[in-house]
């Protein structure tokens, strides 16, 4: 079976100060790796993917991930939040076939991690 | 601009009165999908579509219904709505469904509530 987990349900960093936010994973095979984020009253947005090859990701905004197959995680990462970086943070992983009991094309989602930057 | 629209963005309505969600993409995507996101729980697949006319359950169909007639198009019927389907849904599109490195992109939500 495939999951995402994300510890954390809220991570609050001051502005200037580098910020992350966790994520793990479990997938047969070698997996693809999803971030995106949610601002209130908007849907979810494409910050980055994981498919192979290096395993830091840049993306969106200034953020990037980093892919660690050892540990099996995918930590979202900024070296300098914003206040305008507050939001819901949604790690989600696909294997690269269906295994059973899944349906093809699903996205599995974490419960989410709100972050909240302050000035 | 490329994007994924859904109508309408808030609903309120009772038990027991059919509704349709309507989902649009302008990309040509093969794939398109709708989740429901409920406190705690993340997004749970309701159904997806690979493409015109094949429609699939995901993890919670009880209760919805969709069709894909056309490539850009794919609503989503309650039938008779239940307070248990409050909850905000979104609309998903993808080139194609079964590459899993496909990005999904995502429509701005609609919020439903059932009284």
């Amino acid at each position: 079976a495939q999951s995402v987990a994300q510890p954390e349900d809220q991570v609050n960093v001051a502005e200037g100060n580098p910020l992350t936010v966790k994520c793990t994973y479990s997938v047969s095979g070698n997996p693809y790796l999803f971030w995106y984020v949610q601002y209130p009253n908007r849907g979810l947005q494409f910050l980055l993917k994981y498919i192979t090859g290096d395993n830091l990701v840049k993306g969106s905004y200034g953020f990037e991930a980093e892919f660690n197959k050892s540990q099996t995680s995918f930590h979202l990462k900024k070296p300098s939040a914003l206040v305008s970086d507050s939001a819901l943070y949604f790690c989600a992983v696909r294997g690269p076939s269906a295994d059973r009991g899944s349906t093809l094309g699903r996205l599995y989602f974490g419960r989410g991690t709100q972050l909240t930057v302050w000035p | 601009e490329a994007q994924v629209t859904q109508n309408p963005r808030y609903l309120i309505t009772v038990t027991g009165k059919k509704l349709t969600v309507t989902c649009s993409q302008n990309m040509n995507h093969e794939y398109m999908s709708w989740y429901r996101q409920d406190p705690g729980l993340g997004l749970r697949q309701i159904y997806y579509s690979m493409n015109v006319e094949v429609t699939d359950k995901g993890d919670v169909p009880e209760g919805y219904k969709v069709s894909r007639k056309e490539k850009r198009n794919f609503p989503l019927i309650l039938e008779s709505p239940s307070p248990n389907q409050t909850s905000l849904y979104f609309c998903a599109s993808s080139i194609r469904g079964g590459l899993a490195a496909d990005t999904q992109y995502f429509g701005p939500g609609t919020r439903l509530t059932v009284l």
